[in-house]
């Protein structure tokens, strides 16, 4: 599995745009880049994923280098429930088994 | 549909004890993961159970084991307990197929060994 260089933490206010980077420049051509997020006191649960185009949900959007050596994930408006940890996972898309960092905690400031 | 069920959700035991840890998987989930994370960690893959067999394991010793059950539910067992095996433990379910977009989490078993 390739690894991943998160920042360990980021701070935003509420109703800002946020971007959080994640480095894997060890990342092979068929991997896919997962994102999940753990809010406080809870399991991860799934954001968003993409190849090599840009993806949107309603969740966020995420943005692949056109090298795929990084990626970032954007909350369009920031709320406070979106403070949380947030993992970057890199892997093959017919592995089934998720792989965690140490992710980003996200602050987020009324 | 209903989520994925742990319990119990916090759990005190001495060092040397043993403790099972249980998951009800989602509806329509076959696949069930355990994870252990300790404090101000990403959680650690422990093993996965698919058809009631352990489908990969992580990096852990054989005093952790689990089970898979008919109606897909799922016990973690950790024998011996050391004081390092205080963390959150993590259970998640999936369905092969639907790639790792899949996973659904329980809110986990916080166990504290003393």
């Amino acid at each position: 599995d390739a690894k991943t260089t998160q920042p360990n933490s980021m701070e935003s206010n509420e109703e800002e745009p946020v971007h959080l980077p994640c480095n894997h420049s060890t990342i092979s051509g068929t991997d896919y880049i997962h994102w999940y997020r753990q809010l406080p006191s809870q399991g991860p649960e799934y954001v968003i994923h993409g190849l090599t185009s840009n993806v949107n949900n309603r969740m966020a959007s995420l943005a692949i280098a056109e090298d795929r050596k990084s990626s970032t994930l954007i909350l369009h408006r920031a709320t406070l429930r979106d403070a949380a940890v947030y993992y970057c996972i890199p892997s093959t898309y017919n592995t089934d088994k998720l792989i965690f960092g140490t992710g980003t905690r996200l602050q987020v400031f009324p | 549909e209903t989520g994925v069920t742990q319990s119990p959700t916090h759990l005190i035991k001495t060092r040397g004890q043993q403790v099972t840890l249980r998951c009800s998987s989602q509806s329509g989930h076959n696949t069930v993961s355990w994870y252990q994370q300790a404090l101000g960690q990403g959680p650690q893959f422990i093993f996965q159970y698919y058809r009631e067999e352990e489908n990969g394991r992580g990096n852990f010793p054989p005093r952790f084991s689990g089970l898979q059950f008919p109606n897909y539910s799922s016990e973690l067992n950790v024998n011996a307990l050391e004081l390092d095996d205080s963390a959150l433990y993590l259970c998640a379910s999936s369905f092969p197929g639907t790639g790792l977009y899949g996973y659904t989490f329980g809110s986990g078993t916080r166990l504290t060994v003393v």
